[in-house]
């Protein structure tokens, strides 16, 4: 299975992009990159995922590269209520598997 | 509204009993997932049932059991064995046994405390 690497953790000053990096280099070709954040003692809130296509919604946007092997996901104007941990996560095709990595704490700062 | 149920939110046991936590969903998922969340750790895959009478083990499956008797219901037990068993468990489900473009579901989590 992919495994996910992401830094522990990143500050951010509000308002400003936050840039959240992943290396998913063993990722495969029909592999899906997730992102998910999750808020102290509640459980993770989907962000948004792609295969190969950069994507975007409402809340984020997610680049990809063109090798698949890295991706960053953005968040256009971070507020403190984005202070949260951040998981990019492989989702393992047939089987459908979520694996969890131990994700980047990311601050948000006044 | 569709979602995700986890019952109870806290629960307390005492060491050597099992304990039984509940896992409902109405979204008409294909897939459901128990993980395990350690303070300051990851969350980690302990089953998964991607149709209805049948599951697989995750990565640490051993001290827990589950059954899918019913396509929106998947019970984690927690046994004796679990030799660790305080944690905050956290249950998922997703549309379809498998491919990956759908996204995944997750409960409120259960905060276990074994005394």
């Amino acid at each position: 299975d992919a495994k996910t690497t992401q830094p522990t953790s990143m500050d951010c000053a509000e308002g400003r992009a936050a840039n959240l990096p992943c290396n998913h280099s063993t990722i495969s070709g029909n592999e899906y990159v997730y992102w998910y954040r999750q808020i102290h003692s509640q459980g993770p809130q989907y962000i948004i995922h792609g295969l190969k296509n950069n994507e975007t919604n409402e809340m984020a946007s997610l680049i990809i590269t063109e090798d698949r092997k890295s991706s960053t996901l953005i968040l256009p104007h971070a507020t403190l209520r984005d202070t949260a941990v951040y998981y990019c996560i492989v989702r393992v095709a047939w089987t459908g598997k979520l694996i969890f990595g131990q994700g980047t704490t990311l601050q948000v700062k006044p | 509204d569709g979602g995700i149920t986890q019952s109870p939110k806290y629960l307390f046991r005492k060491e050597g009993q099992n304990v039984t936590l509940s896992c409902e969903q109405n979204l008409n998922h294909d897939a459901m997932y128990w993980y395990r969340q350690d303070p300051g750790q990851g969350l980690r895959l302990i089953y998964y049932s991607q149709i209805v009478n049948d599951f697989q083990k995750g990565d640490i499956a051993e001290g827990y059991s589950v059954s899918r008797e019913k396509k929106e219901s998947f019970p984690l037990t927690v046994t004796s064995a679990q030799k660790n068993p305080t944690a905050f468990y956290l249950c998922a489900s997703t549309m379809g046994q498998g491919g990956g473009s759908t996204e995944a579901f997750f409960g409120q989590g259960t905060r276990l405390t074994v005394v």
